[in-house]
């Protein structure tokens, strides 16, 4: 059981938006910055968002983040295929005094 | 470009240590602004902090693993390392090193991951 509740599993059609949710509470989301990773298979993750809405360079713009209260998202607009892959939110827990993991979103490219 | 390479055994028995060592590379591990962690991944599961520890020795572990864990740093060798005692098949997992910036979660650099299967 993780700290942090994603939404379900998405799907989406090539150029589509689709969203995805992570639900925390005042010791972690409440207080403290999320981040966002992309796992592609069979490969370590990587950062995607950072400071909430925040883009590493190399990080294309279809990608966004927002945070609001205990909960945070992550929309990713003009679905590509290579977008296909897991994603996982994430944040510092003030109780744990440790980062803390969604359980992790599978977005699935039609 | 800051790279991390996890080394170690990718079998252990049951009821016995595992043993991992991160390498540092294109960085040193002594920047002020990072920690440098563990995180494990089950097969088909999702993502577990396992602890972090400072260039100063400075460690937080995972409640829920801290009896069993112990991180330590030589920065010398820009090499950090875990080591989990009395592991069972639960902790069959791909393990990766990461740098953690302070009081965030974020983890700008992986290690590409190391599976470690606990089996006798």
């Amino acid at each position: 059981q993780s700290v942090l509740t994603q939404s379900p599993s998405p799907s989406g059609t090539p150029g589509q938006r689709v969203t995805i949710s992570c639900s925390g509470s005042s010791s972690n989301i409440g207080s403290n910055d999320v981040y966002w990773y992309q796992q592609l298979p069979g490969t370590a993750p990587k950062l995607l968002i950072y400071r909430n809405n925040q883009r590493p360079s190399g990080v294309p713009d279809r990608f966004s983040g927002s945070k609001s209260g205990t909960s945070a998202s992550l929309a990713i607009s003009g679905l590509r295929s290579e977008d296909e892959a897991d994603y996982y939110c994430a944040t510092w827990d003030d109780s744990l005094s440790g980062p803390v993991f969604g359980g992790g979103t599978k977005l699935t490219v039609l | 470009q800051l790279q991390l390479q996890e080394s170690g055994p990718g079998l252990v028995k049951p009821s016995e240590t595992l043993s991992l060592t991160c390498t540092v590379s294109g960085g040193s591990i002594t920047s002020s602004d990072y920690y440098w962690g563990w995180i494990r991944q089950p097969p088909g599961k999702g993502l577990e902090w396992i602890g972090s520890i400072y260039y100063s020795g400075s460690t937080d572990y995972n409640p829920s693993l801290k009896s069993r864990v112990t991180i330590s740093v030589d920065t010398p060798k820009n090499q950090f390392s875990l080591r989990l005692r009395s592991v069972t098949a639960a902790d069959t997992a791909r393990y990766y090193c990461a740098r953690l910036l302070v009081g965030a979660a974020e983890f700008a650099f992986w290690g590409q991951g190391t599976l470690v299967t606990v089996s006798s």
